[in-house]
């Protein structure tokens, strides 16, 4: 069964560096997303992404965040200067055009991030 | 906006009984609600989806959830819980912002932990 890969599964960074998750969709998925899950807390959307821009953000996703499709197969979310607060669980998730609404988001492992 | 709540933050329940997570939605127009399941250090897996027709809605793993529009309640429920089914669950709206329209993006609730005991 196709799936969405990321790496890194767990990455510890200090503050104010800058960090890059990375996101390998299902091939034929054309919409993307990035959530992200504080330890013991939900699940929170952070922004869609859809013919090479953005769709939809949240107000979580303020300037430090970024995203890229830099080669028509990765899906990069970029962190510009990490805060304590960011420690989180970052889940990538893609899915297909199909019927407007009626997909199902495919999610990745996810990558832990831990900010020092 | 679009929202959804999980009342419990955790069900327990003995191996081979029925369970029940609880979840209610809060939308306008009509609902797409979904759970997804998620084991530890895992991603979250896809069980079910309600986007119309029947109530009654079946997916994997044995699970099913009903939809009640009187009672915007989206139960997820199983005849015989299995300790392998012990997990964390989320039920999940699509939600359609006024400035962006419709993404596909989905709201989660804040997951409910089911732990089955033998």
């Amino acid at each position: 069964e196709p799936e969405v890969t990321q790496t890194p599964s767990h990455q510890v960074t200090q503050m104010g560096q800058e960090v890059i998750l990375r996101c390998v969709p299902i091939s034929n998925h054309l919409y993307f997303y990035w959530y992200r899950q504080i330890l013991g807390q939900k699940v929170e959307f952070l922004v869609s992404f859809y013919n090479n821009e953005i769709s939809e953000k949240s107000e979580i996703f303020d300037d430090q965040f970024s995203v890229e499709r830099p080669d028509g197969s990765n899906f990069t979310l970029k962190i510009r200067s990490t805060k304590l607060e960011d420690s989180a669980m970052y889940f990538c998730a893609s899915r297909d055009r199909g019927t407007s609404g009626a997909n199902v988001l495919t999610f990745g492992a996810g990558s832990r991030l831990t900010v020092l | 906006a679009q929202s959804v709540a999980q009342p419990e933050d955790q069900v327990n329940v003995a191996e081979g009984n029925p369970l029940t997570v609880k979840c209610t939605y809060s939308v306008s127009g009509n609902p797409y609600l979904f759970w997804y399941v998620q084991y530890p250090n895992r991603g979250l897996q896809f069980l079910l989806k309600y986007i119309t027709g029947d109530n009654l809605v079946k997916g994997s793993y044995g699970f099913e959830a009903e939809f009640n529009k009187s009672q915007t309640s989206f139960h997820l429920k199983k005849p015989s819980a299995l300790v392998s089914d012990s997990a964390l669950y989320f039920c999940a709206v699509r939600d359609v912002s006024l400035r962006s329209g419709n993404t596909g993006k989905l709201i989660f609730g804040q997951g409910t932990t089911l732990q089955v005991k033998p």
